[in-house]
């Protein structure tokens, strides 16, 4: 299985503000998945970040506030735009395994907005 | 549009009572049925997938089983490691690999 790393692991910030949020990759992936988790809801797909595209936002998400980089195989990021509070989430991203039908997380960004 | 639904919400156990969570779900073609556990301020870790009904797979003291409309994880002889949330999702056909989460099941193994 891929290991995967996130930076900040969590963060406290202003409302107004923006964050960036990295995830690393130890091996080459195709695609990269951003998940927001929100308390006590499920784990919701954000978006699907292929290197060399841009990516592929899911309903009720858009690039304006959450705008996402794939600049190579093994990295990505993900900003949080114009914080609010109901911003405050575990941000999670996720990559395939070499057997596509697998899908390996990272620890996840816990962010709480003030 | 693809839904998953899991219960209970949270399962109480002593070490060593068996018991089934369940995952019931609707999806436009199923391509696979993930299963993880999540322990707190963590991610999510892979369990397994389960791709048409019939189908099992093991690990360890857990078992997952698939129908056409749901999936059961079930935990024989639980200890308390095994306290944790475990999670449910699909994946349907067609797109591209995006997992569908229910909210997950709460279980504490206690002595």
């Amino acid at each position: 299985s891929a290991v995967i790393s996130q930076k900040p692991s969590r963060d406290i910030c202003q409302r107004g503000t923006s964050l960036t949020i990295q995830c690393q990759v130890d091996s080459q992936v195709t695609m990269m998945f951003w998940y927001r988790q929100q308390p006590g809801q499920s784990l919701t797909l954000i978006a699907t970040a292929n290197q060399g595209s841009e990516a592929t936002y899911e309903s009720g998400f858009v690039i304006d506030k959450f705008p996402i980089s794939r600049p190579n195989l093994t990295f990505s990021t993900l900003t949080v735009s114009n914080m609010s509070p109901e911003d405050s989430s575990i941000y999670l991203c996720s990559v395939e395994g070499v057997n596509v039908n697998e899908q390996f997380f990272g620890p996840g960004t816990r962010l709480t907005v003030l | 549009e693809d839904q998953v639904t899991q219960s209970p919400e949270a399962l109480r156990l002593q070490e060593g009572e068996s018991s089934s969570l369940n995952c019931s779900y609707t999806v436009s073609g199923l391509r696979g049925l993930f299963w993880y556990r999540q322990d707190p301020g963590k991610g999510p870790e892979f369990l397994f997938t389960l791709y048409s009904a019939g189908e099992e797979k093991e690990k360890e003291r857990l078992k997952a089983t698939l129908t056409k409309k749901e999936s059961f994880l079930h935990i024989t002889a639980p200890k308390p490691e095994d306290s944790a949330t475990y999670l449910c999702a699909v994946q349907a056909s067609g797109t591209a690999s995006k997992l569908t989460f229910g909210t997950g099941t709460r279980l504490q193994v206690t002595l």
